[in-house]
């Protein structure tokens, strides 16, 4: 069935470095790849997403590339700073009339001072 | 514009007793999907409405899980009779409409059976 590898599970990385976070995912139909942010106790949020046309998007530090051939994706986070850290879900969806999404299981991200 | 909004957002229930959640979606948002996020994992989805029809609700457990969505506003989620197992958030999120595929979630509901 349709499934989301998420990896690594957790990540603890200094301030200032760079984090990267992969996924991959089983489904080929999948063209949509959102990547969310989520703090203690709070709503998941959307910090980026990309489509399957294209193979990389920026957003000031934040930063997700695409490889359909491979069918993995990665967030990365440049000049990590402490109000970084949170729990990040990837997921994927197609356009099969649901738009369902797929997440992965999260990686805990902890970026130390 | 107002978010994703659902109450309660915690409740403590006995198992075999019955609980309801209540979502209500952007508005203008035609999509609405319930899911559970139980702790250490990502978000399942349970349940996904189009306008007040439902699109998927191939991983509900119907034997104790029930919602809707009338008027294709307003949402609830009910579960009963609840067992240990459904300990979790249970998250609401909407998307404006198919073809639009960014989910907006809600604060969530965090439910603990005892």
């Amino acid at each position: 069935g349709e499934n989301v590898e998420q990896h690594p599970s957790t990540l603890s990385v200094q301030e200032g470095d760079s984090a990267v976070i992969k996924c991959t995912y089983s489904d080929s139909a999948s063209n949509y790849f959102p990547w969310y942010k989520q703090e203690l106790g709070k709503r998941p949020q959307l910090i980026i997403d990309i489509r399957s046309n294209v193979g990389e998007k920026k957003d000031q530090r934040i930063a997700v590339t695409l490889n359909k051939t491979a069918k993995h994706f990665s967030l990365h986070i440049t000049e990590t700073q402490p109000e970084d850290s949170a729990v990040y879900f990837c997921a994927a969806s197609k356009a099969s009339g649901t738009y369902k999404y797929i997440f992965g299981t999260g990686t805990r991200l902890k970026v130390l001072a | 514009e107002a978010g994703v909004a659902q109450s309660p957002r915690y409740k403590i229930i006995e198992k075999r007793q019955s609980v309801a959640f209540w979502c209500n979606p952007i508005s203008g948002h035609a999509t609405l999907y319930w899911y559970q996020q139980i702790l250490g994992q990502g978000p399942k989805l349970l349940i996904q409405f189009q306008n007040n029809g439902v699109v998927d609700d191939s991983q509900l457990p119907k034997d104790r899980f029930s919602a809707e969505r009338l008027k294709g506003v307003d949402s609830t989620l009910k579960i009963q009779p609840a067992k240990l197992e459904d300990s979790a958030v249970y998250l609401c999120a909407s998307s404006l409409a198919p073809g639009f595929e960014t989910q907006y979630f809600g604060p969530g509901t965090r439910l603990l059976v005892l």
